[in-house]
């Protein structure tokens, strides 16, 4: 199952909403999770199921779904949340990422 | 507090082996199905393998299937990646992580991640 994620990279200030987006070539119901990266760091699960938040994940994200299109909102975005995005499909083996969305600082 | 501690990284030669362990505490290791993801220098993620909790079924990426093999040991509460046969792009920092199940399920998702051992494949 191929995961096309966009936009590959954006800049947004303190304060924007961004919205990042994850199609799935197939149906994969709602299996779907989004991880969020930092430099150096590895990587930290943010939604899973498509909509629901980990535990101890600001409320300013979230995650939703559309058929195969799948998307994570930042509400108001925090300097802490300039990172690169990925989302996993866990629907079937070969498990899958996105190629990633770079989240700069405008 | 759950953690996971990768180690057994380094450089090798292509044609080479490396072994990777990760340590688990924190949590009842056996069950939970555990995995291994790479990250070549900037590039995104990619699945390498899952194994069930006890060991019992496996899963492989393509890439790799034949040349990697994945493994626990329950008792040690360890996990582990032999690499056999090393190529250049086998050259990424290798992460663990921890399965939300038993055994590699649809639905499945990866939490928390280990911070990662670095395999660099050269002559």
């Amino acid at each position: 199952i191929q995961m096309t994620q966009s936009p590959s990279s954006l800049s947004a200030s303190v304060g924007d909403r961004v919205t990042i987006t994850c199609r799935a070539s197939q149906s994969i119901t709602n299996y779907l999770n989004w991880y969020q990266q930092k430099p150096g760091k590895a990587p930290k699960l943010l939604i899973y199921a498509a909509s629901s938040l980990q535990s101890g994940v600001p409320s300013r994200f979230s995650g939703s779904e559309s058929g195969t299109d799948f998307t994570l909102t930042i509400s108001t975005l925090q300097p802490e949340d300039f990172a690169t995005y990925f989302c996993q499909q866990t629907y079937s083996s070969p498990l899958t990422f996105g190629g990633g969305t770079k989240v700069e600082i405008k | 507090e759950v953690q996971l501690l990768e180690s057994g990284g380094g450089l090798v030669q292509p044609g080479g082996s490396l072994r990777l362990s990760c340590a688990g505490s924190g949590f009842t290791f056996s069950s939970f199905g555990m995995s291994w993801v790479r990250q070549a220098p900037r590039k995104g993620l990619e699945w390498v393998s899952s194994i069930s909790g006890s060991g019992g079924t496996t899963y492989y990426a393509d890439s790799v299937k034949g040349r990697f093999t994945i493994s626990r040991d329950n008792s040690k509460n360890t996990l582990y990646l032999q690499m056999n046969s090393l190529r250049a792009e086998d050259t990424a920092v290798y992460y663990c992580a921890k399965d939300r199940y038993l055994v590699v399920t649809p639905g499945d998702w990866f939490d928390p991640w280990g911070q990662g051992t670095p395999v660099t494949v050269s002559s």
